[in-house]
This record gives C-alpha cells, structure tokens and sequence, in this order.
C-alpha cells in the first residue's frame, strides 16, 4: 500500500488530454512540492515534472503538472502513442522523513 | 549531460552483503546530494536512501534502516550502496539517482543494476 494513490490505470486515444491523479496527506504533498516520472517499458524513469509545474530542458510542453492542497495532478495534451507509459509522483514525507511514491499508473493509448 | 552508471550487482544469498557503485559524470559531484532508488520486479518504485552533498547527513527508508550504509567518494565521483543482511525482498533493480535541487527534488536516474536475492 503505497503513502501516495495514484488509479493503477487510465487510458485516452491519440490527441486527447488526460489527467493521472495522486492523492497525499499534509505530511508529504500538503507541505512539500510534488514530482512526476514517466518509465517507459523496460527503461528507467525519466523525470517530467518537478516542483509541482516545472519541466526539465527537453520534456514536451504538452507535459504539466499542477498541486492543491494534499493533491496533485499530472496532464498529458495532444495525446500521442509514444506516451504509453507507467507514471508515478513522489515526494518528500515530513513524518517518514524520506521520498514516498504513488503506486503508478499504467496509461494506455488506444 | 548526466551520466550515472552502476555497476555491483548480482545474485547472493540470503543473509549475505553487496556493495553496489554509481559512478557520475556531466555534473559537479560533490555539489548535489544523491539517491538509490529500486524496483522489485513488476514493481513500483521505493525510495531506499540519500546523502548529503558533503555526505554529512544521510537518509533510509525504514525497510533498510540497520543493514543498508549510503557513501560516497567526492574525489573518485561514486555512489555506494553498502547492503548487508540481505533478504528475499530486497530483490529488485537499483536506481543511482541525482537530485535537480535539495536531497530528493526531481531525480535524474542512472541505468539501474539487478540484485537478486535467492538461495
């Protein structure tokens, strides 16, 4: 049972816009900021979104995050099938004192 | 470019010890903390341990609190993972990683290297 939940599945066709949910407590999103990861099959993650919004150089614009209160929320516009990945948040746990993960969430293009 | 390459891993035997590196390139090393992260196979990801830039202040997981050391070697540019009293569950592949800023904030990870822990 993962600190963050995060659905263990979404899906949209090519061009739409989805949105992957990861719900926390005040002790990790509450109060720090929220980061995404997207593994693509049999590769290691790659780092999409930090500090809630930020892309890193080269990461698509099509790519944003956003954070409320205990919950954050990564968006995928103009859905290609090349974003058929697992997508995971982290962030820091105040009372852990260490990194928590969602569980992932497996995106499917259709 | 960053560039984490680790190396150190392997099968071994319930109870026994691995030392696994990560050896960095592209970046000042000794100016960003740094992270092992792993996951058990078909697995999510789990945060096992970070260190401080100057390697001052380290970081565990509780499921490796006691037999895992973090370390790292500023003048050589390596991460270790010192893993002792292996278990079953430890099996999974480990991640070197480095933070954009802070401890954890926005990891850049390395290739990964399989531990398998099995009799």
């Amino acid at each position: 049972q993962s600190v963050l939940t995060q659905p263990p599945s979404a899906s949209g066709t090519p061009g739409q816009r989805v949105t992957i949910s990861c719900s926390g407590s005040s002790s990790n999103i509450g109060g720090n900021t929220v980061n995404w990861y997207q593994q693509l099959p049999g590769t290691a993650p790659k780092l999409l979104i930090y500090d809630n919004n930020q892309r890193p150089s080269g990461v698509p614009d099509r790519f944003s995050g956003s954070k409320s209160g205990t919950s954050a929320s990564l968006a995928i516009s103009g859905l290609q099938s090349e974003d058929e990945a697992d997508y995971y948040c982290a962030t820091w746990d105040d009372s852990l004192n260490g990194v928590v993960f969602g569980g992932g969430t497996k995106l499917t293009v259709l | 470019e960053v560039q984490l390459l680790e190396s150190g891993g392997g099968l071994v035997r319930p109870g026994g010890s691995l030392r696994l590196s990560c050896a960095a390139s592209g970046f000042t090393f000794s100016s960003y903390a740094m992270d092992w992260v792993r996951q058990a196979p078909g697995k999510g990801l789990e945060w096992v341990s970070a260190i401080r830039d100057s390697g001052g202040s380290t970081y565990y997981a509780d499921s490796v609190k006691g037999r895992f050391t973090i370390s790292r070697d500023n003048s050589r540019n390596t991460l270790y993972l010192q893993m002792n009293s292996l278990r079953a569950e430890d099996t999974a592949v480990y991640y070197c990683a480095k933070p954009t800023r802070g401890i954890t904030v926005g990891l850049d990870w390395g290739q990964g290297t399989l531990v398998t822990v099995s009799s």
